[in-house]
């Protein structure tokens, strides 16, 4: 099982600032790692598929990077609903799927 | 539009059972792989089970396999979790996803399920 590991747990931000939230895989995922956006009481939301691929209907200010074990989701200029949690998924060697633990972006 | 919508959740107790149902519309059900995926109060997500499109293919995650069973019946555009055995680190809420670009790319809104005495 490939064990995918997201730091930091949380992220204090100021709005408008940038944002980096670092996801690592046990072995090589290759560029099959996809990045979710939780709101509260809502489901996941598709945000990056293939590392860097942006989704449809996700804004421009979000950006994958990454191959092998190290990715990144950048948020380039915090938004008000931005604030919320992410998570990392790896689908390059299932099943299992396996999701990062998350990141929570909080307000500075 | 793809719409997914969950049903079938509800408080159960241990050693129970249940059976989860999603309804799919806005697309060709047949035609798209289905996962099922789930999230502890306050935790993380957790992949649950996989079925192919013809339901021919079928994977679990250690957690629940010998115990939950996917299933689906594409002319009812329906996809379904039966849960037996049911165990309080079974409580969750469910949700039914579509594969397309990624094996989980569109989620339904999930059917909170609580086991408990």
């Amino acid at each position: 099982e490939i064990v995918m590991t997201q730091s930091p747990a949380t992220l204090s931000v100021s709005p408008g600032e940038r944002a980096t939230l670092s996801c690592r895989a046990s072995q090589s995922v290759s560029s099959n790692l996809a990045w979710f956006q939780q709101k509260p009481g809502q489901a996941p939301r598709l945000l990056i598929y293939g590392a860097s691929t942006r989704a449809t209907g996700m804004p421009a200010r979000f950006s994958g990077s990454g191959s092998g074990t190290e990715f990144t989701l950048t948020i380039s200029s915090l938004q008000s609903e931005d604030f919320v949690v992410y998570y990392c998924q790896q689908y390059n060697n299932w099943p299992p799927l396996t999701f990062g633990g998350g990141t929570k972006v909080e307000i500075k | 539009e793809v719409q997914l919508v969950e049903s079938g959740g509800g408080l159960v107790q241990p050693g129970g059972s249940l059976r989860l149902s999603c309804a799919a519309s806005g697309f060709t059900f047949s035609s798209y792989d289905m996962n099922w995926v789930r999230q502890a109060p306050g935790k993380g997500l957790e992949w649950v089970s996989f079925i192919s499109t013809g339901g021919s293919i079928i994977y679990y995650a250690d957690s629940v396999k010998g115990r939950f069973t996917i299933s689906r019946d594409n002319a009812k555009n329906s996809l379904y979790l039966q849960m037996n055995s049911l165990r309080a680190e079974d409580t969750a809420i469910y949700y039914c996803a579509r594969h397309s670009v990624v094996p989980t790319a569109q989620w339904g809104q999930g059917t909170l399920v609580t086991v408990s005495s």
